[in-house]
């Protein structure tokens, strides 16, 4: 099976903290993405990456950055932590696949609940 | 940009069949995927169309009419235990780097009462 593994489940922080969010997958994937999700607006790409040391903004960057120095790793950092990053952080890894084919689905780590006072 | 709208919520019966729509605007569309997200759970995939036409896995089935831009999820024989939030996905070809980035709706809640 494939895991994926984040590093807590519930983070509590506080307001201009530097916060890691850790993400482990077992499969080989070549692409990892972060993902923050809120009630009424769904799942929002954060940061992606397809490859060691490659990385790609997604939807939504501001305020976080990530590394991939590992291909099973890819970490989010938050530099300075605020109120409106209180959210559920989600990572997901697949496979790099030819485009036509469907093996590629994004298998999802449990989920981080991150909560900035 | 990519656009994708779905139901916030539906309510259905055990035993009955239920469908949920999901409407997309996108350029260069590379595939549509649904997942289902138990309450405090991690997503998980539940199917994938790139083509028209309908896919079928056991009691749930997927379609898709790319001219329409329209995909739904069709749940048969109901159960208690289908009650999630049901995220449609849409894959757009990539500009630069890596593909398989995708844009998800904000979901729908369905609810399967006795």
């Amino acid at each position: 099976d494939v895991k994926v593994t984040q590093s807590s489940r519930y983070l509590v922080k506080r307001t201009g903290e530097k916060v890691f969010l850790e993400c482990v997958q077992d499969m080989d994937h070549e692409n990892m993405f972060w993902y923050r999700q809120d009630p009424g607006l769904g799942l929002r790409l954060i940061y992606f990456s397809y490859d060691v040391k490659m990385k790609e903004k997604g939807d939504i960057p501001e305020g976080y950055s990530v590394s991939r120095e590992k291909k099973e790793r890819f970490s989010l950092i938050l530099e300075s932590a605020s109120t409106n990053q209180t959210s559920m952080y989600l990572c997901a890894s697949s496979l790099f696949a030819p485009w036509d084919r469907d093996d590629n689905e994004q298998f999802f780590g449990p989920g981080t609940r991150l909560t900035v006072l | 940009g990519q656009n994708i709208d779905q139901p916030t919520e539906m309510t259905a019966t055990e035993g009955a069949i239920v469908q949920i729509n999901c409407t997309y605007q996108t350029s260069g569309f590379n595939g549509l995927f649904w997942y289902q997200q138990h309450a405090g759970e991690a997503p998980t995939f539940l199917s994938y169309n790139v083509l028209d036409g309908l896919e079928e896995k056991g009691r749930f089935s997927s379609f898709l009419s790319r001219s329409k831009g329209y995909s739904y999820l069709l749940l048969k024989e109901l159960q208690m235990k289908d009650s999630a939030s049901y995220l449609c996905a849409v894959r757009a070809v990539p500009l630069t780097g890596g593909g398989n980035k995708l844009t998800f709706g904000t979901g729908t809640q369905l609810k399967v009462e006795l």
